[in-house]
């Protein structure tokens, strides 16, 4: 089946440093989406990317959508301490929404 | 806050047991989905209802059973529990069928079986 390689697992970075993230696929997904977790709670919608090679920023955030469609990767400039959690990518490639979901990288932000 | 609600928070039950997980989507989707996340599966696609109807089967159990009601509210029935089972269940909402649709989550439904 569809598998989502996530890396890195765990990242331990200095408040004000940028951060990057990237899943890659065994095949081709539509609809890439990335997300993040707080201890407990449900998964909230960082962003969102649709079409190949898109380029989507939401604040100090930016992703990617990989030309090959089998990648994606997320930036976080000048980190701060709320940034700490859990980030997911997502992918999904069928006709229905089925998302297929990364290992996740935790992320810890020294003050 | 997502839009999305469950309940309950926290489910505490035994073995062999049966329990009803509820899931309200937000105001106007009309697809539900649910997953399961463990620490060691992570977080996996379990089922999705668009409008009612099942549309999409993941990794769920023949134990495991799931409806969505006219009013699009969703329910996840988990039966002959078992210790394994013991995980997140959350249930997320889209708009529309397809997968470019962007999938909010509820808070989740963390389930313990003793």
């Amino acid at each position: 089946g569809q598998q989502l390689n996530q890396s890195p697992q765990s990242m331990f970075i200095q408040e004000g440093e940028d951060v990057s993230m990237n899943c890659t696929s065994s095949s081709i997904f539509n609809t890439w989406l990335w997300y993040k977790q707080d201890p407990g709670e449900g998964p909230v919608l960082l962003i969102a990317l649709y079409k190949a090679g898109e380029l989507t920023s939401n604040g100090r955030l930016t992703a990617q959508f990989g030309i090959t469609r089998k990648d994606s990767f997320l930036n976080i400039s000048a980190s701060i301490p709320s940034d700490v959690g859990i980030y997911f990518c997502a992918g999904s490639s069928t006709s229905y929404g089925k998302l297929t979901f990364g290992q996740g990288t935790i992320l810890t932000v020294h003050p | 806050d997502s839009g999305v609600t469950q309940t309950p928070k926290h489910l505490i039950t035994a073995t062999g047991q049966r329990v009803t997980l509820r899931c309200s989507p937000r105001s106007g989707d009309l697809s539900v989905y649910w997953y399961q996340q463990s620490l060691d599966q992570g977080l996996q696609f379990l089922i999705q209802y668009y409008n009612g109807e099942e549309r999409a089967k993941g990794n769920i159990l023949e134990r495991f059973s799931a409806q969505q009601f006219p009013d699009l509210h969703s329910e996840l029935n988990l039966s002959s529990l078992e210790l394994g089972d013991s995980a997140l269940y959350f249930c997320a909402s889209s708009l529309g069928l397809a997968g470019d649709n962007e999938q909010f989550f509820g808070p989740g439904t963390r389930l313990t079986v003793l």
